[in-house]
This record gives structure tokens, sequence and C-alpha cells, in this order.
């Protein structure tokens, strides 16, 4: 099975603070890779797909970079609907995998 | 609108069987894969299993092998998830999803999930 690793697992942010969560896979997976962001209560949400494609009505202030097994998703400027945990995924190969997780909080 | 609602969770002892659906609307339900994806109270996500817009190709992760069955009637625009000899493990707020393209495999909409307690 392919690991994914996160980091950092949480981190303390301001608004309009710039942030970047790091995803590393155990292995190539090209381009194969997606970002979802998770509120409490609510259904995970798509962000972005093949490591660097927006999902259609996400904001552009997330970006995402990487291929190979080094990964990141980018906040330019965080709002306040963005507090939330974020999750990096494999779609590279079965097993689906996913990251641990990073929170994000308000400093 | 695409919508996905899960049902069919609850309080189950350990060794028993539960079914879980998934009630989908909005979109073209049988050109779709779909998947369901578990998490832990206060942990990750973890995916389960998925299957094939006509249901003939079927995929598990190795933890629910041979104890979960995934199915969908495609004329009901449902999917299901039969559990047996469950385990306290298997512990889980359990999501259904759409795979967003054919073989793609990651998911453009998910649901709220339903509640699995395996508890004695």
């Amino acid at each position: 099975d392919i690991q994914m690793t996160q980091s950092p697992s949480s981190l303390s942010a301001s608004l309009g603070d710039r942030v970047t969560i790091s995803c590393r896979a155990s292995q190539d997976i090209s381009s194969y890779f997606n970002w979802y962001q998770h509120k409490p209560g609510k259904a995970p949400k798509l962000l972005i797909y093949a490591a660097s494609s927006l999902q259609s009505g996400v904001p552009s202030r997330f970006s995402g970079s990487g291929s190979g097994t080094y990964f990141t998703l980018t906040i330019s400027s965080l709002q306040p609907e963005d507090f939330a945990t974020y999750y990096c995924q494999q779609s590279y190969s079965l097993p689906l995998t996913f990251g641990g997780g990073t929170k994000v909080e308000i400093k | 609108e695409v919508q996905l609602v899960e049902s069919g969770g609850g309080v189950v002892q350990p060794g028993g069987s539960l079914r879980l659906s998934c009630a989908a609307s909005g979109f073209s339900f049988d050109d779709y894969a779909m998947h369901w994806v578990r998490q832990v109270p206060g942990k990750g996500l973890e995916w389960v299993c998925g299957i094939s817009g006509d249901g003939g190709s079927t995929n598990y992760a190795d933890s629910v092998k041979g104890r979960f069955t995934i199915s969908r009637d495609n004329s009901k625009n449902s999917l299901y998830l039969e559990m047996t000899s469950l385990r306290t493990e298997d512990t889980a707020l359990y999501y259904c999803a759409k795979e967003r393209d054919y073989a793609e495999y990651f998911f453009d909409y998910w649901g709220q999930g339903t509640l699995v307690t395996v508890s004695s």
C-alpha cells in the first residue's frame, strides 16, 4: 500500500496568512494526487485534483503543486471559511489511501 | 444538484451485521463508480471499497475484504454496503462518495455520512 504522510498535523494561522501544507507519498505516484477540505459535520469537499487542477467552484486562493512523491497545498490568503481539516489522497493505485490530515486553526 | 444521502447506521454488537444505503440524485447514477469511505471518530479518512458504474467490478480494502459487500441498484439510484462479522474497529462514520470520472479514483461529491457503532 502507498503511505501518505502529511505535515504538519495541525497549524495555527491568522486571517490573511499564506498557509502551506505538505504531503509525501511512499512511492512515485506521478500526479495522481488530490486534496480535500473537511469541516465537522459536513461532507468532505474536493479542492484540487491531479496535483494542481482546481475543482470547479473552488476559490483561486487554493493552489496545489508537486509530482512524484512530494506535494503541497497553498492557501494564499486565509479566510474565515478556510478553518478546517485538509486531507491528501493518492489515486495512483488501490487501495486508495489518505494522509492523516492537517487541522488549520485560528491563531 | 448532486446529492448523496446515507442511511442505515446504528449500534450493533460485535459479530453482528448492518446494511448501509446511499440514495443518489442529480446525476446519471449508472455512469459513475461509487465508493464507501469511513472515518473513525477523531481520526483520518480510510477508503473502504468501490464499485463500477455497471456494478460488474468491485474492490475492497484488506481490512474489510470477505466481511463487507458493496452493491448498487441503478434502477433505484442507490448504493449499498452490507457489513457482516462487525468488529469494534469498524466503528466509524461511513461516507458514500462519487468518483469524478471513469477510473479517476477520486471523489467530487460526498454524503454527510452515517454513523456505525460496534459495541457490546
